[in-house]
Formats: structure tokens, C-alpha cells, sequence
């Protein structure tokens, strides 16, 4: 079974400062992988996706993630964080097998981001 | 367009008591699923379904179970409740970018439940 490495489990920043949070997956063959954000009491939300092409992908509220296949990774950056980007990142990959794809999603335990104004 | 609908958004339960948490999406997501979200743990899916009448068990399906009778609903039924059972449910839909591909999830805004 596929698995998904958060390795950060909590992240404290002070607004201003760079963001990279990284995300690891075991599977080897392709992928299409995702960073959904949690706020406080909220639902998870999109924040990127990446199917194919350009290995830089631009999300939401100016994070952007790179997927670097060699390294089975695909971690998410912001060079700027602000107080309202405190809330949970969840990594997630979607692999695609073979002859048929799957439809699941496998999550990673997520990694806290608290940014101190 | 509502999006992802759950109810109830709380719930205490005894040991031993059934309830089922209901889901429905108005986008015509062939794809549907529910998780459990524990502290510290990320989201375990529970059953997952690709279209009505298809379902298929997760990681984490024991002491539950679901139907799939139409695209817009997928109702999570709890028998026997334990306390183990104790935790943050999510329902999310999906659509299909191409056959056996995940698009965006979608996401309800939980159901949680509480059993003591």
C-alpha cells in the first residue's frame, strides 16, 4: 500500500517568513498528488493539484508545490506567510496504476502551520 | 449549488447505539467517500463509491457501513457504536478527469461524534 509522508508535524513561523512544508510518497509509478489546507473548525479545501506538465503548479492564496519525480516528492512553498495561513496542510497522492487507475486518495497526517503575527 | 451536505453536525451516541450520518452533493460527482479525521492522524478513508450502486471498502471499514442507491447520496451507517468510533466524519465528492482518475475532492463540513 501507497503511503504518504508529512515530516514536518507542526510549523511555527512568524509572518514574513518562507514557507516549505514537504511532502514524500512511496509509490513509484505515476501520480496525480494534491495539498488540501484545513482552517480552524473548517472542512479540508483544495489549495494545488499537479496531473502532468510544468512540475512548478500554482494554487490558491500564493502557495505554489513542485514535483521533483526522483525524489518522490512534492513539497508545498510560500515565500511570504501571513497570519491567516494558520491551519493544517494535507498532502495527498492519487496513483495511477497500470492498465486502471485508482480512485482513491491517500492523505498524509497533515502538518500544522501556526504563523505568529 | 450547495456543494457537499452533512448532517447532523453533532452527535453523542452510547455504547451500543446506531445512527447514520447522511451526505449528499448536488454536482453530479460520480465518485463519493467518507473518512474519519482523528487528531493527529490525517484523514482514513472509510468506504468509497464510484457511482449508484457500487461501494468498496477503505482502510478503515469495520463497524460501519454504507449505500449508494443514487449519484447524490451516501449515507454512513454506525451499528453498535464504540468509543472507538469517536472522531471528526467527512463526506467528499469528486468527478473524474479521465476513467480511474481522482479530480478535486470535495469536501462536507463534518459530522462530529461523540460515543461514551
Amino acid at each position: 500500500a501507497q503511503s504518504v509522508s508529512q515530516h514536518n508535524h507542526h510549523v511555527i513561523l512568524s509572518e514574513a517568513a518562507s514557507l516549505e512544508l514537504g511532502c514524500n510518497y512511496s509509490y513509484g509509478g505515476t501520480v496525480n498528488l494534491f495539498w488540501y489546507v484545513q482552517y480552524p473548525g473548517q472542512h479540508l479545501q483544495l489549495l494545488l493539484k499537479y496531473f502532468s506538465g510544468d512540475p512548478l503548479v500554482k494554487g490558491i492564496k500564493g502557495f505554489e508545490a513542485e514535483f521533483i519525480k526522483s525524489k518522490f516528492s512534492f513539497n508545498l512553498r510560500k515565500p511570504s506567510v501571513q497570519w491567516s495561513d494558520t491551519a493544517e496542510y494535507f498532502c495527498a497522492v492519487n496513483p495511477q496504476y497500470s492498465g486502471a487507475g485508482s480512485y482513491q486518495l491517500t492523505f498524509g497526517k497533515g502538518t500544522k502551520l501556526s504563523v505568529i503575527p | 449549488n450547495a456543494g457537499v451536505t452533512q448532517t447532523p453536525k453533532f452527535r453523542i451516541l452510547k455504547i451500543g447505539q446506531s445512527m447514520t450520518l447522511q451526505c449528499t452533493q448536488d454536482m453530479n460527482h460520480n465518485y463519493m467517500y467518507w473518512y474519519r479525521q482523528d487528531p493527529g492522524m490525517g484523514l482514513k478513508l472509510i468506504y468509497y463509491s464510484v457511482g449508484a450502486g457500487i461501494t468498496d471498502k477503505g482502510e478503515v471499514p469495520n463497524g460501519y457501513n454504507v449505500s449508494r442507491s443514487t449519484t447524490e447520496d451516501f449515507p454512513l451507517r454506525l451499528e453498535l457504536a464504540a468509543p472507538s468510533q469517536t472522531s471528526v466524519y467527512f463526506c467528499a465528492s469528486s468527478y473524474a478527469p479521465r476513467t480511474g482518475q481522482v479530480g478535486e475532492q470535495f469536501f462536507g463540513p463534518g459530522t462530529r461524534l461523540t460515543v461514551l
